[in-house]
């Protein structure tokens, strides 16, 4: 089976433009989250969607958005980009959205963003 | 105080030696634990969940300790393929993981 699908996997952009990032999950998985790692740090949580609404939400700047289509996929937005943007943008998905061990999250291969 | 705290290592062990790592974690409301492993470059991979009971699987056991807010990994019979960054990784309210700054691991020859 497929696992989560990432892409694009590389990305050089300038600061000010805007990116959107695309990613699928595993078939039967209606649960995303996106997450940025910068170098040295681990992943820090962005967003969570869940049949196609947001159910969490990190502390990042209204520059990131996102959202979730009918057949679970889901896309990352990011305005005005800056340098401090510059990391590995990972996809997760899993099969729900909590209450059982079901809701362990798989990620996706990542997108590296670089911002010049 | 971080929400997840983890030694950064490096940890270098010989091939053979049996290793552990330790995290401690914040908030006392958290539910669910993981233990994550990440190779350069690459992603995050589920090694595996933690529960209260402790678990096993093959050469690493995990352990949590709810009243200490302490989650333990070992490893057992190092090999040369367990060198990677070990993420601790717990679910708090919302469901999002949060991640610790990861322990590096390097077995040598």
């Amino acid at each position: 089976d497929a696992g989560v699908t990432q892409s694009p996997t590389h990305l050089i952009k300038t600061r000010g433009q805007q990116v959107t990032l695309r990613c699928s999950p595993i078939s039967g998985h209606k649960s995303v989250s996106w997450y940025q790692q910068v170098l040295g740090q681990g992943p820090q949580f962005i967003f969570q969607y869940y049949e196609k609404e947001e159910r969490g939400r990190g502390n990042f700047p209204d520059r990131f958005s996102a959202r979730q289509f009918p057949n679970y996929s889901s896309e990352l937005n990011v305005n005005a980009l800056l340098l401090g943007d510059s990391a590995l943008y990972l996809c997760a998905s899993s099969l729900v959205l909590s209450g059982s061990q079901s809701y362990e999250q798989y990620f996706g291969p990542g997108t590296r963003l670089t911002v010049t | 105080r971080k929400e997840v705290e983890q030694d950064p290592g490096p940890f270098n062990v010989p091939e053979g030696a049996t290793v552990a790592f330790n995290c401690t974690y914040s908030n006392s409301a958290s539910q669910s634990f993981f233990w994550y492993r990440q190779d350069c470059r690459k992603e995050p991979k589920l090694l595996m969940s933690v529960y209260s009971s402790g678990n096993e699987d093959g050469r690493f056991t995990a352990q949590l300790n709810r009243a200490s807010q302490y989650i333990s990994l070992l490893i057992r019979d190092s090999k040369l393929s367990d060198s990677a960054t070990y993420l601790c990784v717990v679910t708090g309210g919302g469901n999002k993981l949060t991640f610790g700054t990861g322990t590096q691991l390097k077995v040598e020859l």
